[in-house]
């Protein structure tokens, strides 16, 4: 099984600045995939992007990124340009689809 | 707007009651989830089902049932609950290879008296 620390509870970021939430993971597992998860108060996950432990590239999708240390076991988030709409709970999750793993939670703030 | 489907958004009801939760997704996933969610705490896995049938289930106590009518709709069964299964219970689905994402209907906010 996976573990999956975050260990930032809280965050403070400026409106139209960059952040990074940290997560780190413990596993055996030759093969493993690593995503990220956005929950504002109204409750969705949202998924937001996704790494693959073989994947040569960091992920990107818009103004997220994944920061992907294969020798660290960290793959952090990168939020670009932070908007007032991003403040929400953000959570790292790894292992397979079928047995994730999720880490404690971000709460993030955007300040205008 | 989600994906996937949850009904109802809220749920209060007594420890006598029996109650359903119902997800349904129209993305042509087979593999389909449950999770409870408490407050400020991460989703944790309840049931797992692929091609309609329970492939995993992580000691749930057996007041939820779990069932998947077919592969657009899986239903939650809650009977007999205490004041401890309070919680968001979540809904997802996902296409049925290894690191597909899992993709989340809104949640039903359950409140037990």
């Amino acid at each position: 099984a996976q573990k999956i620390t975050q260990t930032q509870p809280g965050m403070f970021v400026q409106e139209k600045e960059a952040v990074t939430l940290d997560c780190t993971y413990d596993t055996s597992d030759p093969s493993y995939g690593l995503f990220w998860y956005k929950q504002p108060s109204s409750g969705e996950m949202i998924f937001l992007i996704y790494q693959g432990s073989y994947d040569q590239q960091n992920a990107t999708e818009g103004r997220y990124s994944l920061n992907f240390q294969k020798a660290r076991k960290s793959a952090n988030l990168v939020i670009s340009a932070s908007q007032l709409g991003d403040s929400a709970m953000y959570f790292c999750a790894g292992g397979s689809n079928y047995k994730l793993t999720f880490g404690k939670g971000t709460l993030l703030t955007v300040n205008p | 707007d989600t994906e996937v489907t949850q009904t109802p958004k809220h749920l209060v009801m007594g420890m006598t009651n029996k109650k359903s939760l119902k997800c349904e997704q129209h993305m042509g996933h087979r593999a389909m989830y449950w999770y409870k969610q408490k407050a400020k705490k991460p989703p944790e896995l309840m049931f797992v089902y692929s091609y309609e049938k329970l492939s995993i289930n992580e000691s749930v106590p057996s007041r939820f049932s779990p069932e998947c009518p077919n592969s657009s709709l899986l239903n939650l069964h809650l009977h007999a609950l205490q004041p401890e299964d309070s919680a968001l219970y979540l809904c997802a689905s996902s296409q049925d290879r290894q690191y597909s994402p899992l993709h989340f209907g809104n949640g039903t906010r359950l409140t037990v008296t």
